[in-house]
């Protein structure tokens, strides 16, 4: 089945313990993103790669590290998460970037920075 | 980058009637697509509409765009329960998504 899969669905950790969320998609899609969702502030930004060889910040990537050693993994890594990274991360990709990409979401990772 | 700006931020309708929900967005555009997302779930592509075109039809969905007024609305004809959810447009070269339309339909 065509899917991106995002873990852990749920996450809670402290203020400053380094932690990382894998995001892994198996269509072969060459464009991935990650965003953030927060009430009332709809879906932002934080990073996204064209392809394996360019990575880009978003609206939003104070705070966050990606990775895109290989094609189909996407990891984000928050080195010292505080508690206003606590929120909704979704991440997404697409066979192309750009407005003609159509992207596909993973399910979701609910973070709590206590 | 530019949000699209989604419009109402809630609507509330009986099932059977027709939801529409409008998007403006600040920039000339190439395509311009929209999304769902049922209660915190990952979002789901609907629809893409090119900038060359008027009206797009997927099913009960019927999206049109103005780019003259920079704006696109979303039309759900005959709403079922099961169109309960979040709406968003996206439409810039990173595709980002505003605070979106929640439309709850009543049964």
């Amino acid at each position: 089945e065509a899917q991106v899969t995002q873990n852990p669905r749920y996450l809670i950790t402290v203020t400053g313990k380094k932690l990382t969320v894998t995001c892994s998609q198996n269509m072969n899609h060459e464009y991935m993103s990650w965003y953030r969702q927060d009430p009332g502030l709809g879906l932002r930004q934080i990073y996204y790669s064209m392809n394996v060889e360019v990575t880009d910040k978003g609206d939003v990537p104070e705070g966050y590290k990606v990775s895109r050693k290989e094609k189909r993994n996407f990891p984000l890594i928050l080195e010292s998460p505080s508690p206003n990274q606590t929120s909704l991360y979704f991440c997404a990709s697409s066979l192309i970037g750009g407005s003609e990409g159509k992207l596909f979401f993973g399910s979701g990772t609910q973070l709590s920075v206590l | 980058s530019q949000q699209g700006e989604e419009d109402p931020q809630a609507l509330s309708i009986q099932e059977g009637e027709n939801a529409t929900m409008n998007c403006s967005y600040k920039t000339s555009i190439n395509n311009l697509q929209w999304y769902r997302q049922n209660s915190g779930r990952g979002l789901v592509h609907l629809i893409l509409i090119r900038s060359n075109e008027r009206e797009k039809h997927s099913g009960r969905l019927r999206v049109t765009l103005d780019t003259s007024k920079k704006s696109s609305s979303l039309l759900i004809t005959a709403s079922r329960a099961a169109d309960t959810a979040s709406y968003f447009c996206a439409y810039d070269y990173k595709l980002s998504f505003g605070a979106g339309t929640t439309v709850t339909v009543r049964a």
